[in-house]
């Protein structure tokens, strides 16, 4: 079974409207963390939010989201006022182990590619 | 802070030369480095995970002594990937972690090695 699941490969949002990425995730670990990178053409993996497991609110970066439910095992990526360049593909990813920490290795979904239309 | 560099950004080698592509963390201790490899219009593969001054270990499927991954040093890895054939060519992105106070690991911005 796969451990994240990122259902949509292509999106679309007018510029300055607001998109959501799903992530949906699967694992027994009670201390996880999820992430959200951004994958422009140029190939750099760019960090853009993180969420741990036992944080009782959703995190916020700037213009980006993550609307965390835990019961539901969903991670989804909120992008409010859409620019051109956010176009690129969106990893959503998971870290499981005890401890937290940077130090564990991270799995991937497929990735949604977003297109932001002028 | 929290940069990567990866060296060369591009290579292009013939079939059966082996290439050493390097990952170095400029301003922070990496306690742990990863190496993915991306296909085009894919996901991040994980190749193995390294940690200063020991062995790495690999993730099932990849093989070690195609591979070669060392870490030398808490600002430096390598990884060599030893008699290269077509289908080695790929996009390679290392990515270290270690920083103090960071979830995330950091990436560097990618190898793309082509083997003809």
């Amino acid at each position: 079974a796969q451990k994240i699941t990122q259902t949509q490969p292509g999106m679309f949002v007018q510029e300055k409207e607001a998109v959501t990425l799903d992530c949906t995730y699967d694992t027994s670990d009670p201390s996880y963390g999820l992430f959200w990178y951004k994958q422009p053409s140029s190939g750099e993996m760019i960090f853009l939010i993180y969420q741990g497991s036992y944080d009782q609110q959703n995190a916020t970066e700037g213009r980006y989201s993550l609307n965390f439910q835990k019961a539901r095992k969903s991670a989804n990526l909120v992008i409010s006022a859409s620019q051109l360049g956010d176009s690129a593909m969106y990893f959503c990813a998971m870290r499981e182990g005890r401890g937290g920490g940077s130090n564990y290795k991270l799995t991937f979904g497929k990735g949604t590619l977003l297109t932001v239309n002028p | 802070g929290a940069v990567v560099s990866q060296h060369p950004s591009r290579v292009i080698c013939k079939s059966g030369t082996s290439v050493k592509i390097e990952c170095r963390s400029l301003d922070f201790q990496a306690t742990t480095m990863f190496w993915y490899r991306q296909f085009p219009k894919k996901s991040l593969m994980l190749m193995a995970t390294s940690n200063e001054g020991s062995k790495a270990t690999y993730e099932q499927g990849v093989e070690k002594d195609k591979f070669l991954i060392n870490h030398a040093s808490l600002t430096l890895s390598t990884l060599t990937v030893t008699s290269a054939h077509p289908e080695d060519s790929s996009f390679y992105i290392c990515s270290a972690g270690g920083l103090a106070g960071r979830e995330t690991q950091y990436f560097g911005p990618g190898t793309r090695l082509l083997v003809l």
